[in-house]
């Protein structure tokens, strides 16, 4: 069975720092892209950034460019954000997800269970 | 930056009845590259529709998606109340990956 779980949510103060995992099981995790998706309280679904299997390629979202950082430890079946100059427009429920199949276009069909981020003084 | 707007806000009706969703895009989305997730309070997106009109795994016939190019349409043919819920679509053709604002269902 495929499971992704996020951890390392929390309260942070505005121009901090915290990482997140995702951790999954169930399937070969080197062969897939996986992405970030993030969903601020009460509104729609942002996506935030995504890793090819061996690391090597990377994208995010204009909002996030420069200082958050995607990677991925194939050996801890580990996906990681670094979030670094913490806005309060950060705040969200951050979802890691994986698509269908391993080709590079794909919809996502597994997603975790999200973990919060607060940044807030 | 393709921009996906989703009508109409709210949506408010009996079991057993018709829903339509609409999603239009800024531009044409490639290959039909777009996608329908379900969202319940608490709980993440579940994929619905890929393709415009591919039904993913486990989901019943009862939706169906349909559309290309600009404007897509997500049916639910006969409304179930477990089909309350925030519909969203998403376009996976091109950097970056954007979601249409939402539609919610409601059950009376």
């Amino acid at each position: 069975e495929v499971q992704l779980v996020e951890s390392g949510g929390g309260l942070v103060q505005p121009g901090g720092s915290l990482r997140l995992s995702c951790t999954a099981s169930g399937f070969t995790f080197s062969s897939y892209w996986l992405h970030w998706v993030r969903q601020p309280p009460g509104k729609g679904l942002v996506w935030v950034s995504r890793i090819n299997g061996d690391g090597t390629s990377t994208n995010y979202a204009d909002s996030v460019k420069g200082r958050f950082t995607i990677s991925r430890d194939n050996a801890k079946n580990t996906l990681y954000l670094e979030m670094n100059s913490l806005r309060d427009e950060d705040t969200a429920v951050y979802y890691c997800a994986r698509g269908v199949t391993v080709a590079t276009v794909t919809p996502w069909n597994y997603w975790g269970q999200g973990t919060l981020v607060t940044v807030s003084s | 930056e393709i921009v996906l707007t989703q009508s109409p806000g709210t949506l408010s009706l009996s079991p057993g009845e018709r829903v339509t969703l609409s999603c239009r895009a800024s531009q044409s989305v490639s290959n039909t590259y777009l996608a329908w997730y379900q969202q319940k309070p608490g709980q993440a997106p579940r994929l619905l529709i890929y393709g415009a009109s591919s039904r993913a795994t486990g989901i019943p016939d009862r939706f169906s998606g349909s559309g290309s190019g600009t404007d897509f349409t997500l049916t639910i043919s006969r409304l179930a109340p477990e089909d309350s819920a925030v519909y969203y679509c998403q376009q996976y053709g091109s950097s970056p990956w954007t979601f249409g604002q939402g539609t919610k269902v409601e059950i009376k």
